[in-house]
């Protein structure tokens, strides 16, 4: 068990519409990022949120939102959805370390992701 | 611009064999490398790390690999494969925040 909760586990929209993707992350972690993971292809990093802000974001247009919460727990969302946004979502948390976020003991936990179809 | 290449997109091996899956990575400054594994159906998860020291890096499960800094290399190996590591295998290079991982190596372990 991973310890980090994906929701929903499969859906599919129609082009045009939005989502809304949920992730709670393993107990005790503060910091949660969302990457994409197309079929065929590795993961790609869409944000990182910690202290209820985004800090970093990779290469995705502003279609792609998020938020965290006071719990931790965050959502993505995507608006606008294109046929290309078919993809498997993960959700990965950890925990932020004083010395940054790699430190060597700071171990990232992924979820089992949300399987989007758009249509 | 970071980036990471896995060579071998896909390796077909007998139970016994050694395998020996290849990543190269391009990053400024200071890189950790890591290595995950994705089951059919299940989560990815770290086999190895490295972030400073000792380069040669032992993991989970009989996986270790190896950092060439004069390569930009991080291959991994396990001597003698099982079934069980029937899976996809991806290289990720992290900077302060962010993971940039490889398209992935697909591994099917015939019995």
């Amino acid at each position: 068990d991973a310890g980090v909760t994906q929701s929903p586990t499969h859906l599919i929209k129609t082009r045009g519409q939005q989502v809304t993707l949920r992730c709670s992350p393993k107990s005790g972690h503060d910091t949660v990022s969302w990457y994409q993971q197309a079929l065929g292809q590795g993961p790609q990093f869409i944000f990182q949120y910690y202290e209820e802000e985004e800090r970093q974001r990779g290469n995705f247009p502003d279609r792609f939102s998020g938020h965290q919460f006071p719990n931790y727990s965050s959502e993505l969302n995507v608006n606008a959805l294109l046929l290309g946004d078919s993809a498997l979502y993960l959700c990965a948390s950890s925990l932020e370390a004083v010395r940054g976020f790699y430190s060597s003991g700071n171990t990232i936990y992924f979820g089992e992701g949300s399987w989007l179809t758009v249509v | 611009a970071q980036s990471v290449s896995q060579h071998n997109h896909h390796v077909i091996l007998s139970e016994a064999a050694s395998l020996e899956l290849g990543c190269n990575y391009s990053y400024g400054g200071t890189v950790n490398l890591f290595w995950y594994v994705q089951y059919p159906g299940q989560h990815l998860q770290l086999l190895l790390k490295y972030f400073s020291g000792d380069p040669l890096v032992k993991g989970i499960k009989g996986f270790e690999a190896e950092f060439i800094k004069s390569k930009f290399s991080f291959n991994l190996r396990k001597p003698s494969v099982q079934w069980s590591d029937t899976a996809e295998y991806f290289c990720a290079a992290g900077g302060r925040r962010a993971l940039t991982f490889g398209s992935g190596t697909r591994l099917q372990v015939q019995p």
